[in-house]
């Protein structure tokens, strides 16, 4: 069965700051990976979503990479901002079943 | 980016009674459609897998006759909380999918058993 974990649980940063966030898999037997911020009390927004064929996909200050042999994944935040306070997800899919990380929670301070 | 609905976004009710929640893809038809639950700063707990004019398929552990899920189209899946109990209470969200594309969530809907 995939296992998704994702490190650090807990992230706070002063606003400006790069930062980057850790996805890994146990199964490299993926269709796509996608990555989510939720924030309290809310649904999952999608933030970029990664083919098992690409190494990576940009969206304004976010980047994400997949490295499918590893089993990883990162999500790159750059210029950090108050706004991007929220919890990540990434969401492994296997063909028809996701499998979804921890998250990270990230606390940007002003 | 394509939407998914899903009403009521908070609801309190009684213990005993029932309680529906929907979740619409409102501009694209979804191949699959997933029910999670949530707790407090924990991740998704996927309850069941959903698809259309299809029996859903639940989670192991999840009871079948009390979460009822009904995907009547493309475009709809419901999920009743028959006899609601205060243990019932926590944050449910839906999602919707189309294969090879991006998985949608809806916005959650908070619920409180009293």
């Amino acid at each position: 069965k995939q296992e998704v974990t994702q490190i650090p649980a807990a992230l706070s940063v002063p606003e400006g700051e790069n930062l980057v966030l850790n996805c890994s898999f146990t199964d490299s037997a993926i269709y796509n990976l996608q990555w989510f911020r939720q924030d309290p009390g809310k649904g999952l927004t999608s933030l970029l979503l990664i083919q098992s064929s690409q190494r990576e996909q940009t969206s304004g200050r976010l980047n994400a990479s997949l490295d499918k042999s590893s089993g990883r994944s990162t999500l790159y935040i750059a210029a950090s901002q108050p706004g991007d306070s929220a919890t990540y997800l990434c969401a492994v899919n296997t063909g028809n079943q996701f499998y979804f990380g921890t998250g990270t929670s990230l606390t940007v301070i002003p | 980016g394509a939407v998914v609905s899903q009403h009521p976004s908070r609801v309190i009710c009684k213990s005993g009674t029932s309680v529906k929640i929907e979740c619409r893809s409102l501009d694209f038809q979804a191949t699959t459609m997933f029910w999670y639950r949530q707790f407090p700063k924990q991740s998704l707990m996927l309850m069941a897998t959903s698809n259309e004019g299809s029996k859903a398929t639940y989670e192991q552990g999840v009871e079948k006759d009390k979460f009822l899920i009904n995907h009547a189209s493309l475009t709809l899946s419901t999920l009743t909380v028959t006899s609601a109990h205060p243990e019932d209470s926590s944050f449910y969200i839906c999602s919707a999918w189309l294969v090879n594309e991006k998985l949608f969530f809806g916005s959650g809907t908070q619920l409180s058993v009293l």
